[in-house]
C-alpha cells in the first residue's frame, strides 16, 4: 500500500511564528486530507485537497500530486494550533478500498 | 446536523467481556469505517462499509465484528475483549468512497 512520511516529527514555535509541514507519499493519489488532532483527541478536518492550493484563514495547503507531496502552511500561529497534524491519502482501490493511510504526524507545540 | 456520533466516550472492560461501540451519522453518508489509534502506530483501519448490507475487513479486523443494517448506523462489536484491544476507536464516514471523510469524537477503551 501507499507509504506516507511527514516532516518534521516535532515542531516548537512561539506564538506568531509561521511554519510549513510536509507530507510525502509513495504513490499517485486522487485526493488527500489534512487533519488536526487537538489535545482532547478530536480529529478535525482541515483540508480535502486533491491538487492545487486551498486556503482557510491562517492555514493553507498545497498538493503537488505529480511530485507526490503536500504542504500545510500555518501563519501567525496561536496556542490553539497545538496538537498533532496528520496527512492522509485514501486507497484508490484494491483491498481496504477508501482506507485513509495516516502518516505518523507532526507534533506542534505553540508557546505563548 | 450532529455529524458523526460515537458512544460511549469511555469504557473499561475485563478480559473476555464483550461489548458494542456505537457509531451513527446523520449526513446520509454511504461509506463508513472504524479505525483504532495506538501510540506509535497511527490510525489503522479495522472494518469498513460502502453501504447498507455491505461490509469488509480492513487491516486489523481480528477480534471485531461489524454489521450495517441501516445507512445511519455502523456498530463495532468486540467479541471477547483482550488487553491488546486497549485503544482509542474512531468511526468515520463520507458520502462515497474517496470523498472527504469526517471522524467522530472517539471512544477510549481500556481492557484489564
Amino acid at each position: 500500500g501507499i507509504q506516507v512520511e511527514q516532516s518534521p516529527p516535532d515542531l516548537i514555535l512561539q506564538e506568531g511564528a509561521n511554519s510549513t509541514l510536509r507530507c510525502n507519499f509513495s504513490d499517485s493519489v486522487n485526493n488527500l486530507q489534512w487533519f488536526h488532532q487537538n489535545p482532547w483527541g478530536q480529529l478535525i478536518n482541515l483540508f480535502y485537497i486533491p491538487s492545487g492550493t486551498k486556503q482557510n484563514g491562517r492555514l493553507s495547503a498545497t498538493t503537488v500530486a505529480t511530485e507526490r507531496y503536500s504542504l500545510l502552511y500555518i501563519s501567525s500561529s496561536q496556542t490553539t494550533d497545538s496538537g498533532v497534524y496528520f496527512c492522509a491519502p485514501p486507497n484508490a482501490g484494491g483491498t481496504s478500498y477508501g482506507k485513509l493511510t495516516f502518516g505518523q504526524g507532526t507534533i506542534l507545540t505553540v508557546h505563548p | 446536523n450532529a455529524g458523526v456520533t460515537q458512544t460511549p466516550k469511555f469504557q473499561v472492560l475485563k478480559t473476555g467481556q464483550s461489548m458494542t461501540l456505537q457509531c451513527a451519522q446523520d449526513m446520509n453518508h454511504e461509506y463508513m469505517s472504524w479505525y483504532r489509534q495506538d501510540p506509535g502506530m497511527g490510525l489503522r483501519l479495522i472494518h469498513y462499509s460502502v453501504g447498507a448490507g455491505i461490509t469488509d475487513q480492513g487491516e486489523v479486523p481480528n477480534g471485531y465484528n461489524v454489521s450495517r443494517s441501516t445507512t445511519e448506523d455502523f456498530p463495532l462489536r468486540l467479541l471477547s475483549a483482550a488487553p491488546s484491544q486497549t485503544s482509542v476507536y474512531f468511526c468515520a464516514s463520507s458520502y462515497g468512497v474517496g470523498d472527504e471523510q469526517f471522524f467522530g469524537p472517539g471512544t477510549r477503551l481500556t481492557v484489564l
